[in-house]
């Protein structure tokens, strides 16, 4: 079957740095998404790669290694407005998007 | 505003009765999606369409109807609605089928309460 593994929770302290990591384990592989979802929010969409390595957009970078099938998404800097779920997810060989369940990022002053 | 409108924004409703969830978009995407959105399973796909008059079925279709006459429009139909069906529902849009880089568009959401 098709599965994709992100942390549940994760806590950060304001104006710090936290990876959130994502492995999957898909049949055919066509570009890993990350999307950020406030509370009570629609996903709006973070980054995309679909080759090994980085992707650095301002203060976020997804890294992507497909021989691992792996990735993860660093936020730097952050900010109380940062706390959200992180979802992953990989468009399979049907071009379908396998989605992660979230991880929930809760910042701290 | 561009962009995709879900109606309504939420409902409750009693088991045993038909609803329909409205989905349109304005900025011309051949696909549609409906997502459901449960706590701790993340999105699953309900029902897609790659383009108008055509529909295909997702992960968890059983329960839930769609239909695709027009680019903009993509309802969801419960025909029967049960408690489990209680949950977020999404709709999202993308352009380009069968492509790797299609950012997928959401609406903001309809929660449905079956009681």
């Amino acid at each position: 079957g098709q599965n994709i593994d992100q942390p549940t929770e994760m806590t950060a302290t304001e104006g710090a740095i936290v990876q959130i990591n994502c492995t999957y384990q898909t049949s055919g592989f066509n570009g890993l998404f990350w999307y950020q979802q406030h509370a009570g929010e629609a996903p709006t969409f973070l980054s995309y790669n679909v080759l090994d390595g980085l992707e650095e957009k301002g203060r976020f970078s997804s890294f992507l290694s497909r021989s691992k099938g792996y990735s993860y998404l660093l936020l730097k800097e952050l900010q109380m407005k940062d706390s959200a779920s992180y979802l992953c997810a990989v468009k399979d060989s049907n071009y379908q998007l396998i989605w992660g369940a979230g991880t929930k990022l809760i910042i701290k002053p | 505003i561009a962009g995709i409108t879900q109606a309504p924004t939420s409902q409750i409703l009693a088991a045993g009765r038909r609803m329909t969830l409205r989905c349109t978009q304005d900025m011309r995407h051949n696909a549609m999606y409906w997502y459901r959105q449960d706590l701790g399973l993340g999105l699953r796909l309900i029902h897609y369409s790659n383009t108008a008059g055509t529909t295909g079925k997702g992960e968890v279709p059983d329960g839930y109807s769609v239909s695709r006459a027009n680019t903009d429009d993509f309802p969801l139909t419960l025909a029967s609605a049960v408690p489990s069906q209680t949950s977020v529902y999404f709709c999202a849009s993308s352009d380009g089928v069968g492509t790797g880089y299609t950012e997928a568009f959401f609406g903001q959401g309809t929660r449905l309460t079956v009681v």
